[in-house]
């Protein structure tokens, strides 16, 4: 079946540091890939998206590009500020099917 | 401003009691999905719904039941709560051209 896998957290990381967190996919076909963040006490926000392969998605200084080659999602930053800390959600949505499949998530914390 | 809408925020509810928690688009999307998120796990599918009068299984879905009577509402009901399902839980809504999900702001449900 569909699945997504994300590096283990927790991730620390100093403010203006460079932010690469994994994901892969399992997936029959041409699956869109997702990345959602969520900040403490809220639900989920999409952060970017990106529905073919070698597409790049990008959002508040936020990219990832989907690596059909790989199986691959990751999301970068090249300078994380503390209002980033959030814990982050790679995801999933199979052709034909509006189901997400979520990865476990990666709590990113940014210190001063 | 279109929004969904969860509640109530915060339950607390004894073993063995009916419980139904409460999600409200005015998105006017037709899929609408609940997730429960546990530490561990990530975010796992409940049940979900294509629109009125449609409901389907998710993969975590013994214990709970939901009902579709119309656009705006899919609620969430335990049918005879259990410490197991202590949890937050998630209503999220989506169209059907897949831009990924609008989130609820969640429901944190503890059964004792």
């Amino acid at each position: 079946g569909n699945s997504v896998t994300q590096m283990e957290g927790p991730v620390t990381l100093s403010e203006e540091a460079f932010l690469t967190i994994n994901c892969t996919y399992t997936a029959t076909g041409y699956p869109s890939l997702f990345w959602y963040v969520q900040y403490p006490g809220e639900g989920l926000q999409l952060l970017l998206k990106a529905t073919k392969a070698d597409d790049k998605g990008s959002n508040k200084g936020f990219e990832a590009t989907y690596r059909k080659e790989t199986t691959s999602f990751h999301l970068e930053k090249g300078s994380v500020q503390v209002s980033d800390s959030a814990v982050y959600f790679c995801a999933l949505r199979q052709g034909g099917s509006e189901k997400l499949v979520f990865g476990k998530g990666t709590k990113l914390t940014v210190n001063p | 401003d279109a929004e969904i809408t969860q509640s109530p925020r915060h339950k607390i509810t004894e073993t063995g009691r009916q419980v139904t928690l409460a999600c409200h688009q005015t998105w006017n999307h037709n899929n609408m999905f609940w997730y429960r998120q546990d530490l561990g796990h990530g975010l796992r599918l409940i049940h979900y719904s294509y629109g009125v009068h449609d409901t389907n299984k998710g993969e975590v879905s013994d214990g709970y039941s939901v009902s579709r009577s119309n656009t705006e509402d899919l609620p969430l009901t335990l049918e005879s709560a259990a410490s197991s399902q202590t949890s937050v839980y998630f209503c999220a809504s989506s169209d059907w051209i897949g831009h990924g999900y609008t989130f609820g702001s969640g429901t944190r449900l503890t059964v004792v």
